[in-house]
């Protein structure tokens, strides 16, 4: 069974920052690209960044280009989120989401819980 | 950035009903474009990737069709579980975009 557990969330200052982890399990980690999608509550989906099956392609959003590092692990089976100077429109849940593929530029199968950041001061 | 526009935003159905809800892209997304369904309190599932193929353990009553600009999302003979919020996302190009959303509830 896929298993995708988010951590690292929690209340931070605005120009703070905060590292997200996501640990993988029951699938080859390797295999497969991995993002964060992040989701105010109440409101839609947006994909924040990517990572491609080997960390040789990286994507993300407008919004947080310069602040947010996506990295990964494979020997962890380890995904991760650094987000540095923060804003409070960065406040949401952020999900780590499997990608179908071991690309960055696809669907995403398999969504962990989240994790809740909260900025504000 | 490639714009995703769903519409309606929200539709009242009942059970057994045949429900429609398109997604428009900003540009050609040939058949880069998949559904998903979310519950409230609950994380996004994926329905349709590419356009028209069904996800593994997902009914057959969901389907999906288009191409380019224009896609549709059906479910035939809604049931009860199928109440819920649906988006849909281009996997064309980075950044990655999503639909804002359509909300199925009851009438």
């Amino acid at each position: 069974e896929v298993q995708l557990v988010e951590s690292g969330g929690g209340v931070v200052r605005p120009g703070g920052s905060l590292r997200l982890s996501c640990a993988a399990s029951g699938f080859t980690f390797d295999d497969y690209g991995m993002s964060w999608v992040r989701q105010v509550p109440g409101k839609g989906l947006e994909w924040v960044s990517g990572i491609n099956w080997n960390g040789g392609d990286i994507g993300y959003a407008d919004s947080v280009k310069g602040r947010f590092t996506i990295s990964r692990d494979n020997a962890k089976h380890s995904l991760y989120l650094q987000m540095n100077n923060l804003r409070a429109e960065d406040t949401a849940l952020y999900y780590c989401a499997r990608s179908i593929t071991s690309v960055v530029v696809t669907a995403f199968g398999d969504w962990g819980q989240g994790t809740l950041v909260t900025v504000s001061s | 950035d490639i714009q995703m526009t769903q519409s309606p935003s929200s539709v009242s159905a009942s059970v057994g009903d045949r429900v429609t809800i398109t997604c428009r892209a900003s540009q050609d997304i040939r058949t880069w474009l998949d559904w998903y369904q979310q519950k409230a309190g609950r994380a996004p599932r994926l329905l349709i990737y590419a356009a028209s193929s069904l996800q593994s353990g997902v009914p057959s009553r969901f389907s999906g069709s288009g191409s380019g600009t224009d896609f549709t999302l059906t479910i035939n003979s809604l049931q009860p579980e199928d109440f819920a919020t649906y988006y849909c996302q281009q996997a064309h190009s980075v950044p990655l975009t999503f639909g804002g959303g359509t909300k199925i509830d009851i009438k």
